[in-house]
């Protein structure tokens, strides 16, 4: 069973519209934490936002928002205002606080592709 | 400051054919990773390193060896690449168990295997 799933391969919104990408997340742990990275054509990975599975608010940074659901084990991304250099892969991924040969592991959902059109 | 770098970016190999992906990292960071990329499959951990002088397997390490020379190098080999090591690769770098620290990955590496 995946621990991350991105439900939706491909998203398309308008310029100046805001958009969610789904993120659902499979853990037994109590403490973990949630991430968000952004891949634009150019291939590098960009961090976006984190949240802590203890977090009471929803983490906030700029346009991006993590809608955070722990009942629901979801942490879906929220991009307000898009902007056209948004378009890109949106990768969701998760640390559980598990040790493994002394380090937190993290796992990667497949992916979200948007694309933001004029 | 480079932060994480990895030579090369582009490289195309026979079948057979070895060699080494090099990874540096800058910010004194304990934990370093190897990642593959294939299309629809997202990030998928090949090795990784705690901390100088850890290796550990991760989701698919088969086809790979990994060498975590000093603190701030983690190099990946493949012995005898073969065509489903096509892939684009990255390292990455965190802090030392800290689960609210982000990963910094490099630029990449696109490998093809003919």
């Amino acid at each position: 069973a995946q621990k991350i799933t991105q439900t939706q391969p491909g998203m398309f919104v308008q310029e100046k519209e805001a958009v969610t990408l789904d993120c659902t997340y499979d853990t037994s742990d109590q403490s973990y934490g949630l991430f968000w990275y952004k891949q634009p054509s150019s291939g590098e990975m960009i961090f976006l936002i984190y949240q802590g599975s203890y977090d009471e608010q929803n983490a906030t940074e700029g346009r991006y928002s993590l809608n955070f659901q722990k009942a629901r084990k979801s942490a879906n991304l929220v991009i307000s205002a898009s902007q056209l250099g948004d378009s890109a892969m949106y990768f969701c991924a998760m640390r559980e606080a598990r040790v493994r040969g002394g380090s937190y592991i993290p796992t990667f959902g497949r992916g979200t592709s948007l694309i933001v059109h004029p | 400051n480079a932060g994480v770098t990895q030579t090369p970016k582009f490289q195309v190999l026979k079948t057979g054919q070895s060699m080494t992906l090099q990874c540096a990292q800058d910010m004194n960071h304990n934990s370093m990773y190897w990642y593959r990329q294939d299309p629809g499959m997202g990030l998928r951990l090949i090795y990784y390193s705690a901390s100088e002088g850890t290796t550990d397997k991760g989701e698919v390490p088969n086809g790979y060896n990994v060498s975590r020379l000093n603190k701030r190098e983690f190099s990946l080999r493949l012995e005898s690449a073969a065509p489903s090591q096509t892939s684009v690769y990255f390292c990455a770098s965190s802090k030392h168990r800290d689960l609210s620290y982000e990963q910094y990955f490099g630029p990449g590496t696109r490998l093809t295997v003919t």
